[in-house]
C-alpha cells in the first residue's frame, strides 16, 4: 500500500514568493496533520483535519499560512508571502484513529526561502 | 505548559554497547506515550505506544518502559542500522489536541 505522499520533496524559493505544499493521505485515514520540523523547535503541529474539516489550527504561525483539504485524498499547505524564517521541513501525516493515535508520516517537503 | 524533554541530545555508541534514551514529560493525566524513529531525510516512523506506568514493549533490540514521569528506550547490543533520531511524543492535556513531540535523541552506532 502506498504511504502518505508529499510533493514537492524540495523547494527553493525567494522571499515574498508563494509556496504550495501538497499531500495525499493514506486511503481510509480520516485524520490529516501538517507538522513543521526545525532544528531549533523540533516537530510542531500546524493544523489537523478530521473528515476534511479543520479541527485545530492553533499552531499555524500567522495569516501567511493557510491549509485546505478539498477532499479526502488531497490537502495543501500554502505560504504567501514566504519569508526566510519559514525554511523548514514540512511533514504531512495521516491517522485512522485520531490526534492521539499512531501517525503515519510522509517523507516531508524541505523548504528553503532565500 | 505541556512539555516533553529528551536526553541526551546525541549519543554515540560502539556496536554492541547497550544504553538508554530518556523522555520526561510534564503532561498530567497521561493518555499514552509514543516513540518514533526518524532516519535522515525521512518522516518519523512509529515504534511503540505505552499507556500505563510499568508497561513495557519490545521490538528487536529496543525496549520501551514507562513510569509516571518518564519513559526510557533501552537499546541492547545496538547495530549500525539502529542509527537514527528517536522521538517521543505525548498527547497534550487539552482535549482534541494532537501529539507534542520532543526534539529527539540522535543515536550513532559505529562498527
Amino acid at each position: 500500500d502506498a504511504g502518505v505522499i508529499q510533493s514537492p520533496r524540495h523547494e527553493v524559493t525567494e522571499m515574498g514568493q508563494e509556496v504550495t505544499l501538497r499531500c495525499k493521505p493514506i486511503s481510509g485515514h480520516d485524520y490529516l496533520f501538517w507538522y513543521r520540523q526545525t532544528m531549533m523547535r523540533g516537530l510542531e503541529l500546524l493544523i489537523y483535519f478530521n473528515n476534511n474539516v479543520p479541527i485545530d489550527d492553533s499552531g499555524m504561525p500567522e495569516d501567511r499560512f493557510s491549509a485546505k483539504m478539498p477532499n479526502a485524498s488531497f490537502s495543501t499547505l500554502k505560504i504567501q508571502p514566504s519569508e526566510p524564517r519559514d525554511s523548514a521541513v514540512y511533514f504531512c501525516a495521516s491517522s485512522p484513529t485520531g490526534p492521539r493515535g499512531e501517525l503515519f508520516f510522509g517523507e516531508g517537503s524541505r523548504l528553503t526561502v532565500l | 505548559e505541556d512539555q516533553v524533554t529528551q536526553s541526551p541530545e546525541a549519543l554515540r555508541l560502539q556496536e554492541g554497547e547497550s544504553s538508554s534514551l530518556n523522555c520526561s514529560y510534564t503532561v498530567s493525566g497521561l493518555r499514552g506515550l509514543f516513540w518514533y524513529r526518524q532516519d535522515p531525510g525521512k518522516g518519523p516512523e512509529f515504534l511503540f505506544t505505552l499507556y500505563s506506568a510499568g508497561e513495557e514493549k519490545e521490538k528487536e533490540r529496543l525496549k520501551a518502559t514507562l513510569t509516571k514521569k518518564e519513559s526510557f528506550l533501552h537499546i541492547t547490543a545496538p547495530k549500525p542500522e539502529d542509527s537514527a533520531t528517536y522521538l517521543c511524543a505525548v498527547p497534550a492535556n487539552q482535549a482534541g489536541t494532537a501529539l507534542i513531540f520532543g526534539k529527539g535523541t540522535t543515536l550513532s552506532v559505529s562498527s
